[in-house]
């Protein structure tokens, strides 16, 4: 599977935009990148995905370099609500057709702070 | 978007015995999913829940701790088998969207076993 590396923790002050690096570099051509957030005591969120062009959402931004061994997130003006632990996961296939599973890693923390 | 209902929400049991847990999804769905959240961890596929056959599980988890029903296309149970402390987690399930491209989660199962 591919892997995912993401700082343990970050900060941010609230209004500003918030910047969360994702290194894979071992990512195959047809994998995507996808981006969830949990926060506290709730199942993760669905934030964003993409495969090779940057993609924007009313959530955030997503970057993806030019060789896909690296994206980034971005929250344009962050919020305290948008306190949570951000997951950059590689989807990969499971089993044949078009089925596919997430695997998680350790993810980033995101506090922003007043 | 699918909504997912998991039952029970939380449960305390008693090292030994079994807990089933409920997911049901409000529109039919090709994949269900579940995971398991140890406290102050990421999450951690257990397996691929398949409608009309066997789950698929992962690495270091088996049918016999673990059985999964999927009789049908929105519905689940996990069962959690001869309960350990070691057992106690938060358990969520989760499905593929229509078009497979994002995982919605349930709420999760908290689960403490004495």
């Amino acid at each position: 599977d591919a892997k995912t590396t993401q700082p343990p923790s970050m900060d941010c002050a609230e209004g500003r935009a918030a910047n969360l690096p994702c290194n894979h570099s071992t990512i195959s051509g047809n994998e995507y990148v996808y981006w969830y957030r949990q926060i506290h005591s709730q199942g993760p969120q669905y934030i964003i995905h993409g495969l090779k062009n940057n993609e924007t959402n009313e959530m955030a931004s997503l970057i993806i370099t030019e060789d896909r061994k690296s994206s980034t997130l971005i929250l344009p003006h962050a919020t305290l609500r948008d306190t949570a632990v951000y997951y950059c996961i590689v989807r990969v296939a499971a089993g044949g057709g078009s089925n596919y599973k997430l695997t998680f890693g350790k993810g980033t923390l995101l506090t922003v702070n007043p | 978007s699918a909504v997912i209902s998991q039952k029970p929400s939380r449960d305390i049991c008693q090292r030994g015995t079994s807990l089933t847990i409920q997911c049901q999804v409000d529109s039919q769905v090709t994949m269900m999913f579940w995971y398991r959240q140890q406290p102050g961890q990421s999450l951690t596929l257990i397996a691929t829940a398949n409608q009309g056959s066997e789950a698929t599980y992962e690495s270091g988890f088996v049918i016999d701790k673990f059985p999964i029903s999927r009789p049908n296309l929105t519905f689940s149970t996990l069962t959690v088998s001869n309960m350990s402390p070691e057992d106690s987690s938060i358990y969520l399930c989760s499905v593929m969207g229509r078009m497979n491209t994002e995982a919605f989660f349930g709420q999760g199962t908290r689960l403490t076993v004495v």
